[in-house]
């Protein structure tokens, strides 16, 4: 079981380019989500897709675009790139069942220029 | 969801038991009492949970106050290991619901 996993782990781009985040799970959990977190702050919800075939906006949603491919994959797009998101990005994944406990994935880290 | 106040660092020696609290006095009655921790440079890790009673697993205990305004995750026998950001989180059960991570407690285990 390997979980969330996440990729790339490390990106650097150019300030207009775009890039894909994926993020996949082997849980076969219902609801999956894209979080930023910036230096010396918490986790912010970009987007979230409770079920398979359905995405909401979360916090900063802005400048971003999601897929929720199947129920295993929820990838992340930035269309061009800014250096406001400049960020690490964390993907989880929850069953709706019991206390829905989400769990992570180890991050990709992104930097624009 | 219901704020949370944790005290932003502690310390605490090796192989003795690390004592993290947390205060929620809005907690409502729906609300459960969520744990999760972030070692330096890892995503967020899941630790435990609670709605009223007292809960433990593998990792850690639980203890909730009897009116659920506070709580506090005891690690019994800290390794430098357990050195990461603890983050106490109030949400309702719903699905797709946001966790809200504050500022949490940087918990320094010393040897």
């Amino acid at each position: 079981n390997a979980g969330v996993t996440q990729t790339p782990k490390f990106q650097v781009l150019k300030t207009g380019q775009s890039m894909t985040l994926q993020c996949a799970q082997d849980m076969n959990h219902n609801s999956m989500y894209w979080y930023r977190q910036d230096p010396g702050m918490g986790l912010r919800l970009i987007y979230y897709s409770a079920s398979e075939g359905t995405t909401d906006k979360g916090e900063v949603p802005n400048g971003y675009n999601v897929s929720r491919l199947n129920k295993r994959e929820f990838s992340l797009r930035l269309e061009s790139a800014a250096p406001s998101q400049t960020s690490v990005y964390f993907c989880a994944s929850s069953e709706y069942r019991g206390a829905d406990t989400q769990y992570f994935g180890p991050g990709t880290r992104l930097t624009v220029l | 969801d219901a704020k949370t106040t944790q005290p932003p660092s502690m310390d605490c020696a090796e192989g003795r038991a690390a004592n993290l609290p947390c205060n929620h006095s809005t907690i409502s009655g729906n609300e459960y009492v969520y744990w999760y921790r972030q070692i330096h440079s890892q995503g967020p890790q899941y630790i435990i949970h609670g709605l009223k009673n007292n809960e433990t697993n593998e990792m850690a205990s639980l203890i909730i106050t009897e009116d659920r305004k506070s709580s506090t995750l005891i690690l019994p026998h800290a390794t430098l290991r357990d050195t990461a950001v603890y983050y106490c989180i109030v949400r309702p059960l719903r699905r797709g619901g946001k966790l809200i991570f504050g500022q949490g407690t940087e918990l320094s285990v010393k040897p």
